[in-house]
C-alpha cells in the first residue's frame, strides 16, 4: 500500500500570508495526487489535480507542485475562506485512493 | 448542475442493518465510478472503495472489504452503501463522490480525481 504523510498537520496564519503545506509517498506515485480542501462541517472540494492542474473555478491562489514522492500545496495568500482543513489523495494505486492525514489551517 | 445528494442523517442501535444512498443528477450516473469516504467524528478522510453503476462493478479498499456493501440502480442513478450489522465503531460521517472522467494531463492518464462530492450522510449507532 501506498502510505501518505503530510506535515505540518496544523499551522496558525495570518490573512495574506503565504502558506505551504507539504505531502510525501511512501512510494512513487508520479504526478498522480490531488489536493482537497474541507472546510468546517462541509463535504471535501478538489481543489488541484494531476499534482498541478486547478480544477475549474478554483482561486489562483491556490497552487500545486511536484512529483514523484514529494508534493506540495501553496495558498499565495491566505484568505478568510480558506481557514480549512487539506488533504492530499494518491491516485496511483488503484483502487486503493488514500488521503494524507490532513492539515488544518487556522487563524493567528 | 451536476450534483451528488446523500440521505439523510440516522441514528441506529448496534447490529440494526443500514442502507444510505447518494443520488446523482445533471450528468450521465451510469458512465462514472463513484466512491465513498468515511470521516469518523473529528478525523480525517478514509478511503473505502468505488462502484460503476453502470454494472455494479465494486472495488473494496481492504479495511472495509466484507463490512460494507456498495451496490447501485442505474434506473435511477443511486449509488448505496449498507451495513447488514451496525457496530458503534461505524459512527461517522459518510460521502460519496464523483470520479472524473479521464483526462490527459502532461501525457499522463489521470483517472483518480473525485471532482463532485455529496453533502456527506451521518450515520450514528449507539445503544
Amino acid at each position: 500500500d501506498v502510505q501518505m504523510t503530510q506535515s505540518p498537520s496544523s499551522l496558525s496564519a495570518s490573512l495574506g500570508d503565504r502558506v505551504t503545506i507539504t505531502c510525501r509517498a511512501s512510494q512513487s506515485i508520479s504526478s498522480h495526487l490531488n489536493w482537497y480542501q474541507q472546510q468546517p462541517g462541509k463535504a471535501p472540494k478538489l481543489l488541484i489535480f494531476a499534482a498541478s492542474t486547478l480544477q475549474s473555478g478554483v482561486s489562483s491562489r491556490f497552487s500545486g507542485s511536484g512529483s514523484g514522492t514529494h508534493f506540495t500545496l501553496t495558498i499565495s495568500s491566505l484568505q478568510p475562506e480558506d481557514f480549512a482543513t487539506y488533504y492530499c489523495q494518491q491516485s496511483y494505486i488503484t483502487p486503493l485512493f488514500t488521503f494524507g492525514p490532513g492539515t488544518k489551517v487556522e487563524i493567528k | 448542475e451536476v450534483q451528488l445528494v446523500q440521505s439523510g442523517a440516522e441514528v441506529k442501535k448496534p447490529g440494526e442493518s443500514l442502507k444510505i444512498s447518494c443520488k446523482g443528477s445533471g450528468y450521465n450516473s451510469s458512465s462514472h465510478w463513484i466512491g465513498w469516504v468515511r470521516q469518523m467524528p473529528g478525523k480525517g478522510l478514509e478511503w473505502m472503495g468505488l462502484i460503476y453503476p453502470g454494472d455494479s462493478d465494486t472495488r473494496y479498499s481492504p479495511s472495509f472489504q466484507g463490512q460494507v456493501t456498495f451496490s447501485a440502480d442505474k434506473s435511477i442513478g443511486t449509488a448505496y452503501l449498507q451495513w447488514s450489522s451496525l457496530k458503534a465503531s461505524d459512527t461517522a460521517m459518510y460521502y460519496c463522490a464523483r470520479r472524473a472522467a479521464l483526462t490527459m494531463v502532461r501525457g499522463l492518464i489521470i483517472f483518480g480525481t473525485f471532482d463532485v462530492w455529496g453533502q456527506g450522510t451521518m450515520v450514528t449507532v449507539s445503544s
